[in-house]
């Protein structure tokens, strides 16, 4: 059964510093894997998705990495602002005799808040 | 281009009611799932359709169900509500179940009372 887990829980930091989100999962097996954000009350905004060839994508000041192998994955998110504070998920979709499709496994999320 | 739009957004419901959540997909898109969001659970996964057949399901009760019509909006669908059904639904939307981004919609936040 895949689990995924996400280190920190929360984190708070002030505007401009850099940071790292750590999202980490036990099945290798995937076709890919989504880091999303999510507002209080609000659905969810995919961010990056990396395909299991990929070792990375980058769009502005996120980038994601994939080490599938040690079944890990960081976000990095160059001079955090205040308007990026929100909830942050990492999720694997993951293939076993096709009982994967549409199934996203998620992490519990890391509550970053950015401080002016 | 529109997103993926669910209503209602809000709902209340008493114990052993039952409820129906629709979610239209982005146009084009034939793949949609659901999830259940709650604190103490997470995100969890309930089904997902593909050319109105259910193609996956999670591990809920058979009280939790859903349909997909020719155009691809879906339907689903708590009877005999309890309280921990309270949460938030959310539908996503994908051009194919595997390998897209998915595509979430606002949710539709249910209260069991």
């Amino acid at each position: 059964k895949q689990e995924v887990t996400q280190i920190p829980a929360a984190l708070s930091v002030p505007e401009g510093e850099n940071l790292v989100l750590n999202c980490s999962f036990t099945d290798s097996a995937i076709y890919n894997l989504q880091w999303f954000r999510q507002d209080p009350g609000k659905g969810l905004t995919s961010l990056l998705l990396i395909q299991s060839s990929q070792r990375e994508q980058t769009s502005g000041r996120l980038n994601a990495s994939l080490d599938k192998s040690s079944g890990r994955s960081t976000l990095y998110i160059a001079a955090s602002q205040p308007g990026d504070s929100a909830t942050y998920l990492c999720a694997v979709m993951g293939y076993a005799g096709g009982t994967s499709y549409g199934k996203l496994t998620f992490g519990q999320g890391t509550i970053l808040t950015v401080h002016p | 281009k529109a997103g993926v739009t669910q209503t209602p957004r809000y709902l209340i419901k008493t114990r052993g009611q039952q409820v129906t959540l629709s979610c239209s997909p982005i146009s084009g898109h034939r793949s949609v799932s659901w999830y259940q969001q709650t604190p103490g659970q997470g995100l969890q996964f309930l089904f997902e359709y593909f050319s109105e057949t259910q193609r996956n399901k999670g591990n809920f009760p058979g009280r939790f169900s859903g349909r997909q019509f020719s155009n691809s909006r879906s339907e689903m669908n708590v009877s005999t509500l309890e309280l921990g059904d309270s949460a938030l639904y959310l539908c996503a939307s994908s051009w194919t179940p595997t390998n897209e981004k998915l595509f979430f919609g606002s949710g539709t936040q249910l209260s069991v009372l």
